[in-house]
Parts: C-alpha cells; sequence; structure tokens
C-alpha cells in the first residue's frame, strides 16, 4: 500500500461547485505539499504545510497531524481549474518527497 | 525568465544507447532534485542534491548517474538505455531542502 493515498481518483465538477481532495498519509512527516499538473504536463507547487490551513485566493489546503489527513479545497471552480492535483508527503533523510498517485479534476462549463 | 529549465523537451532513442538531460536553474537555490513520472503518472524521487553534494540516491540503477557541476546545474546521464526509462522525467529545485520546490517542465524520454 503507498504511503500516500488520495480520494477521489477522478473528480468531475460543474463550474462554480466546491470542490474537496483528500490525502491520508501513514508516516511521520516533516511537511505536507500539494502540486497542480496542467494538462499540458507542467507541475506547479500550490502549497507545502506542516500545521493548520493556508490560502491563496480560491484554494485552500489544510493539515491535521494527528489524524494524518489534508485536504485540498477550491471555491467556485472553473474550467481553468481542471488539472491533476498532486499531494506529496516530505519525510526522512533529505527530507524526500513521496507522492500519492494524484486526483484528476475536470471541471465542466 | 524561466526558473527552472530542462533540455531537450522531447527525446526519443533506441535501447542500448546513453543520453544526457540537462536542468539549470536561475533561482539561486542550493537543492535540485530530479524526479521520474512513469506511464501511469505516479512520480518518484530519484535523485537530490544539495550545494552540489548528494543528499537522496532513491534507490536507482547505476546507469544513472546525476552530475552537478555547480549549484545551478544538475544533469541526469544514462547508459545503456531500456525500454523502461520511458517517462517523462522532471527537474526541480528549492531553496534547502525542506522548502517549496519549482519544477522544470519535464524531458519526455521514448526508449525504442
Amino acid at each position: 500500500k503507498n504511503e500516500v493515498e488520495q480520494s477521489p481518483q477522478n473528480l468531475t465538477a460543474q463550474e462554480g461547485e466546491f470542490i474537496t481532495i483528500n490525502c491520508s498519509y501513514s508516516v511521520g512527516i516533516s511537511a505536507l505539499h500539494w502540486l497542480q499538473q496542467h494538462p499540458g504536463g507542467g507541475i506547479v507547487s500550490l502549497f507545502m504545510l506542516s500545521s493548520g490551513k493556508k490560502k491563496h485566493g480560491r484554494l485552500i489546503a489544510t493539515i491535521n497531524i494527528q489524524e494524518k489527513h489534508s485536504s485540498l479545497h477550491i471555491t467556485a471552480s472553473h474550467p481553468r481549474d481542471s488539472a491533476v492535483y498532486i499531494c506529496a508527503v516530505q519525510k526522512g533523510y533529505g527530507n524526500k518527497l513521496v507522492f500519492g498517485a494524484g486526483t484528476i479534476l475536470r471541471v465542466k462549463s | 525568465d524561466t526558473a527552472v529549465s530542462q533540455t531537450p523537451k522531447y527525446l526519443v532513442t533506441q535501447m542500448g544507447n546513453d543520453k544526457s538531460i540537462k536542468c539549470e536553474q536561475n533561482l539561486g537555490h542550493d537543492t535540485m532534485y530530479w524526479y521520474k513520472q512513469d506511464s501511469k503518472k505516479f512520480l518518484k524521487i530519484m535523485f537530490s542534491y544539495n550545494n552540489k553534494e548528494l543528499i537522496i540516491n532513491e534507490t536507482v540503477p547505476n546507469r544513472f548517474s546525476p552530475k552537478s557541476p555547480d549549484k545551478a546545474h544538475l544533469n541526469l546521464h544514462i547508459n545503456s538505455l531500456e525500454l523502461g526509462d520511458s517517462a517523462v522525467y522532471f527537474c526541480a529545485s528549492s531553496q534547502e531542502i525542506s522548502n517549496e520546490q519549482f519544477f522544470g517542465p519535464g524531458t519526455r524520454l521514448t526508449v525504442l
């Protein structure tokens, strides 16, 4: 079993909907990253967090260290949010990243 | 200005050949990484370098040899290419080991 599990694997939403993507992990970590991979393949870092909550525009990321769980929320979703969202935990020597399998999000207009 | 750049963007080659992928960052970061994304889009760390020193070597076959001539560059040389090496390879950089990472555009390697 992967150390990082994401759900759902696929998500289709209507424009304007509130979206939640979940990430659970089974190891001790120093931080958790949320990444976005565009349809063209490029990867962008959205958030890096080790506690609490962070907000950037319409995106909100939360983490509960005790429950080993993080969520990424998108408010007022838009077709341009369509992408793969990847959770990664930072752990161990060198703080290497271990990735989840990604959530494929499609927002329809 | 491109922050993290990789060349080439696409690489098609025959089995058994030796090839290199170059990565450069102009962010002044001291840590660089190589990741492999397989056909199922799963990302995995291969190597990381901090100030030109190897920090992570993640059970990668020794046909893969990273080289960091300076803090701004981390190149990946692959000997005796195999079919299973076909993937997208991403370079990334960060300021220190535990900070946000900035990714290059990726190099799609196809081994025939």
